[in-house]
């Protein structure tokens, strides 16, 4: 099956500094990818829908200015946590939707995940 | 709107037994799918099974089967013959034409299966 290899897998950093996290499809090209945030016991919360070559779109109370997205080709997109803080500290994952495959019946792959922690 | 309610914090079965997960969606779409993902302590998604609004049988995929009864809006999860390292959480999910096809996750679902 088609996957996505997400990194770091886990980041520990100072608050104040900015995180780099990335999103690669390896086998299949992604026009969309989807970024999601998860506090420990609860479900994914979607952060940014990103498509290739375009601004990604933000859910509503999702600071742009501090998620910053960028889906620069069709098989990577990175998400950047600027200035970070401990409140910023969560387990973040992405998914990828296939190019060629139908937007409704296509699961979306997702990758490893990423648990950030900010101290 | 969209909205996917998962109403089982946490379920016990006991190994071998079968068990079902609960979940219920609501949208105004008649064009949606609706999809299991279990995910293990080690944090990744795993996809387990698919079901689309306009299927007309119910999704099978191995041991996992999804019970879906489009009148009430629900799209159970049954796993037969449970094994301990399906103990995870369960997450059904949902997408459709709103808001650009993005999929909203229910809250889950902890199995625990006992030996």
């Amino acid at each position: 099956g088609a996957v996505v290899s997400q990194h770091p897998s886990r980041v520990i950093c100072k608050s104040g500094t900015s995180v780099k996290i990335e999103c690669r499809s390896l086998d299949f090209q992604a026009t969309t990818m989807f970024w999601y945030r998860q506090f420990p016991k609860k479900s994914l919360m979607l952060m940014a829908t990103s498509n290739e070559g375009s601004k990604a779109t933000y859910e509503q109370g999702v600071e742009k200015d501090k998620f910053l997205i960028n889906h620069a080709s069709l098989t990577l997109s990175t998400l950047t946590v600027t200035s970070a803080h401990p409140e910023d500290s969560s387990f973040y994952i992405c998914s990828a939707r296939a190019l060629d495959r139908g937007v409704m019946n296509t699961e979306a792959f997702f990758g490893q995940g990423t648990r950030l922690t900010v101290v | 709107a969209q909205k996917i309610t998962q109403t089982q914090p946490g379920m016990f079965v006991q190994e071998k037994e079968a068990v079902t997960l609960d979940c219920t969606y609501d949208t105004s779409d008649p064009s949606y799918g609706l999809f299991w993902y279990k995910q293990p302590s080690s944090g990744e998604m795993i996809f387990l099974i698919y079901q689309g609004s306009y299927d007309q049988q119910n999704a099978t995929e191995g041991r996992y089967s999804l019970n879906f009864q489009k009148a009430r809006k629900s799209a159970n999860l049954v796993i037969s013959a449970s094994q301990l390292g399906d103990s995870a959480m369960y997450f059904c999910a949902m997408r459709d034409g709103t808001g650009g096809f993005k999929t909203i996750f229910g809250a889950g679902t902890r199995l625990f299966v006992k030996a």
